[in-house]
C-alpha cells in the first residue's frame, strides 16, 4: 500500500533532550516536507526537499534539522527541544510537479515539558 | 500561491449532496485547484485536484468556474465519517517548493 509513514504517532520528552521523527514514503516520491499544526495558526512548512541531498527551510525552521540522505526517508531532528515545539508534526511527499498531489502521514504528536 | 476563501462552518444530512464553495479570485494562469480533508487530528488527506475542467473521481466531484475565480467540491451522498475540516488550496510551483497554504478551512458536518 502506498503511504507515507511517520514514527512514532506519539512521544513525550523533556527540555534539551535530542530527538528525531522519523518519515518514510514508498512512492518513490522526490519530494518531502515537514509541516506543524497548532491550534489558530494552521498548518505550517517547516523544511522541504525537493530530492536525495537538497533540503530548504520553509516558514518555521527555527529549531529543526532535516536531512536527505536517501530517498525515501525524511527524518526531523530536534537538537535541543523546548516547550513551544510542542505540536502535531506531519510528513508528506509528492511527485515534483504541479499536478501532483501531496500524500501525508498520521502525524506525530510531540509534546516537551 | 493564490488567496482562497472558504466559509468557515458548513451542515448537511446524511444522504444529501454537500456543496462546499471556494474563491480564488487572484488565482494565476498556471495554478491548480487542490481540495484536502483534515478528519480530527489525522494527517491531512488528498481528495481531488483540478485546473481548468470539472474532475470527478471516487470521493467527489470539483467544479471550477469558466474564469476560474471559484470552485465547488461536491460530495454526492454525504456520511457522517464526512466530517471533517475541507481545505480549498491552490498551488503553483514557487520558490518555497511546494508548500501548501493552508488557511482555515470549511468545517463540514454531517448530521443524521
Amino acid at each position: 500500500e502506498a503511504q507515507v509513514t511517520q514514527n512514532p504517532r506519539y512521544l513525550i520528552t523533556v527540555t534539551g533532550k535530542k530527538l528525531t521523527v522519523t518519515c518514510s514514503q514508498n512512492m518513490n516520491h522526490e519530494y518531502m516536507s515537514w509541516y506543524r499544526q497548532d491550534p489558530g495558526l494552521g498548518l505550517r512548512q517547516i523544511y522541504y526537499s525537493m530530492n536525495v541531498e537538497v533540503t530548504d527551510k520553509g516558514d518555521v525552521p527555527e529549531g529543526y534539522k532535516v536531512s536527505r540522505k536517501e530517498k525515501r526517508n525524511f527524518p526531523l531532528i530536534l537538537e535541543s527541544p523546548s516547550p513551544n515545539q510542542t505540536s502535531l508534526y506531519f510528513c508528506a511527499s509528492s511527485f515534483l510537479g504541479d499536478n501532483s498531489p501531496l500524500h501525508f502521514g498520521n502525524g506525530t504528536r510531540l509534546t516537551v515539558t | 500561491d493564490a488567496k482562497t476563501t472558504q466559509p468557515p462552518s458548513m451542515d448537511c444530512a446524511e444522504g444529501r449532496a454537500a456543496n462546499l464553495p471556494c474563491n480564488h479570485s487572484t488565482i494565476s494562469g498556471n495554478e491548480y485547484v487542490y481540495w484536502y480533508r483534515q478528519i480530527h487530528s489525522q494527517g491531512p488527506q488528498y481528495i481531488i485536484h483540478g485546473l481548468k475542467n470539472n474532475e470527478t473521481n471516487e470521493m467527489a466531484s470539483l467544479i471550477i468556474t469558466e474564469d476560474r475565480k471559484s470552485s465547488t467540491l461536491i460530495l454526492p451522498h454525504a456520511t457522517l465519517r464526512d466530517t471533517a475540516v475541507y481545505y480549498c488550496i491552490v498551488r503553483a510551483i514557487s520558490k518555497s517548493g511546494y508548500a501548501l497554504n493552508f488557511g482555515k478551512g470549511t468545517s463540514l458536518l454531517v448530521t443524521p
